[in-house]
């Protein structure tokens, strides 16, 4: 069975500036896509950015890049010039290929972000 | 709104009682998905539904829990004989076959 760790529970940065969040998972699969909700007070899990596996170029989505290393099945959310908004619980979830028939998220256990202004 | 839609957005109810959650998806979205989180953790796969059917429900803790989408649309969760462990917030997600999961704000389920 696939599984996801975030090993940082907390996590804080000074606005404006770059934090990293770490995450590594487990599988046998080849092929998958690997993704960062955002989950603010409000509950709602926000996408934040995707990955698929068999890209080798890493996603961007304005503020936010990730680093994938594929063979070391790391998978960290790198967030620039943070703003106050960006402070809420990230988790790192990983997904099956539809073809694999599975169509769950499997998530890691979550890293609390704040931001200090 | 176009979002997913979750009711009620808190429900406190009392050990042994019987509770339904519900799920309103994204017009047109065809997969449907309950999640639990337990407070601190991430959440965690209950069922999964391809149209009216359940094309996953490996994640239901025991045969208390039961889902329905009887039109392929709304979905409910049902729990009978509630127990305190079942506290929690459920989630639920739409998404496009393939695409991207979609949350719901999620309903505050506590056991008294």
């Amino acid at each position: 069975a696939q599984t996801v760790t975030q090993s940082q529970p907390e996590m804080s940065v000074q606005e404006a500036e770059t934090v990293t969040l770490s995450c590594t998972y487990d599988t046998s699969e080849s092929d998958y896509y690997l993704f960062w909700y955002k989950q603010p007070p409000s509950r709602q899990m926000i996408l934040v950015i995707r990955q698929e596996a068999y890209k080798q170029q890493n996603a961007t989505e304005n503020r936010f890049s990730v680093n994938f290393q594929k063979a070391a099945k790391s998978f960290s959310l790198k967030i620039s010039d943070s703003q106050l908004g960006d402070a809420a619980m990230y988790f790192c979830a990983y997904r099956n290929p539809i073809i694999q028939g599975a169509q769950k998220l499997v998530f890691g256990q979550g890293t609390r972000l704040t931001i200090n202004p | 709104g176009a979002g997913v839609s979750q009711t009620p957005s808190n429900k406190v109810t009392e050990k042994g009682k019987y509770v339904e959650l519900r799920c309103d998806p994204i017009s047109g979205h065809t997969a449907l998905y309950w999640y639990r989180q337990s407070l601190g953790q991430g959440p965690e796969f209950l069922i999964y539904f391809q149209g009216t059917g359940a094309a996953d429900d490996s994640g239901l803790p025991n045969d208390r829990f039961f889902a329905v989408r009887p039109e392929g649309s709304v979905s409910t969760l049902k729990i009978q004989r509630t127990e305190r462990g079942d506290s929690a917030v459920y989630l639920c997600a739409s998404s496009l076959q393939g695409g991207p999961q979609h949350f719901g704000d999620g309903t505050r389920l506590s056991i008294l």
